[in-house]
């Protein structure tokens, strides 16, 4: 399978605890893109990479999230000091960065805290 | 798996007719326009995307009509297939390269 893969696909942890989510997008693909997406609401952005620059951050994007992709291919995502809140879905995306290319997203990770 | 969008609103059709989704998008500089589908627990899949210098475009089984004017789009599947139910999601975005903004979605369910 070559599109977008991301792992874990399930994450339970308790409130106060870090968690790391890592994305290995579509291989020939420069530009990484995260999304959270909550039950009932299509995803909202959080931050995108194109090569290892980071290029953008949501203002959804706390002091507690860092994101980072040191080589240009996989990415990770760090939330340190859960909150309920962060309780979503964690989705990546990968396009070839050109005009008028689509996304295309990897299934999820589900995060869910107690 | 676990629902996605378990309050959205809901379109019904029955097996083999056909189906319209409608999106309204916010942004009058977007050019460009995605429709995915989305499968409970799966992520966004990639259906068809069409360039605001068009305002149609074709797949397989599925139309897209984009309408600058009132920032209005649709989706609509031919023959709808009970493989068809999911929600669906419009997207915009600029030149293809900014974040997507993606509308709210509808849910279709076909009935067999």
């Amino acid at each position: 399978d070559t599109g977008v893969s991301q792992d874990p696909r399930h994450k339970i942890t308790k409130r106060g605890q870090n968690v790391t989510f890592r994305c290995d997008p579509i291989s020939e693909h420069n530009r990484l893109y995260w999304y959270r997406q909550t039950l009932g609401q299509g995803p909202e952005f959080l931050t995108y990479f194109q090569n290892e620059a980071q290029l953008e951050k949501s203002r959804l994007l706390s002091d507690r999230f860092s994101a980072e992709r040191p080589k240009g291919s996989f990415s990770t995502l760090e939330i340190q000091r859960t909150e309920q809140g962060d309780s979503a879905m964690y989705l990546c995306a990968s396009s070839a960065g050109q005009g008028g290319q689509p996304q295309h997203f990897g299934d999820g990770t589900r995060l869910s805290i107690l | 798996g676990e629902s996605v969008g378990l309050h959205l609103p809901t379109l019904s059709v029955q097996e083999g007719d056909n189906s319209i989704i409608n999106c309204a998008y916010s942004n009058s500089a977007s050019d460009y326009f995605i429709w995915y589908k989305q499968e409970s627990g799966k992520g966004p899949q990639f259906i068809i995307d069409i360039r605001s210098n068009m305002d149609k475009r074709q797949g397989q089984r599925v139309t897209v009509l984009l309408n600058k004017t009132v920032k209005h789009l649709s989706l609509q599947i031919a023959a709808t297939q009970p493989g068809d139910s999911a929600v669906y999601f419009c997207a915009e975005n600029i030149q293809g390269n900014t974040p997507l903004v993606f509308g709210k979605g509808t849910r279709l369910s076909v009935i067999a």
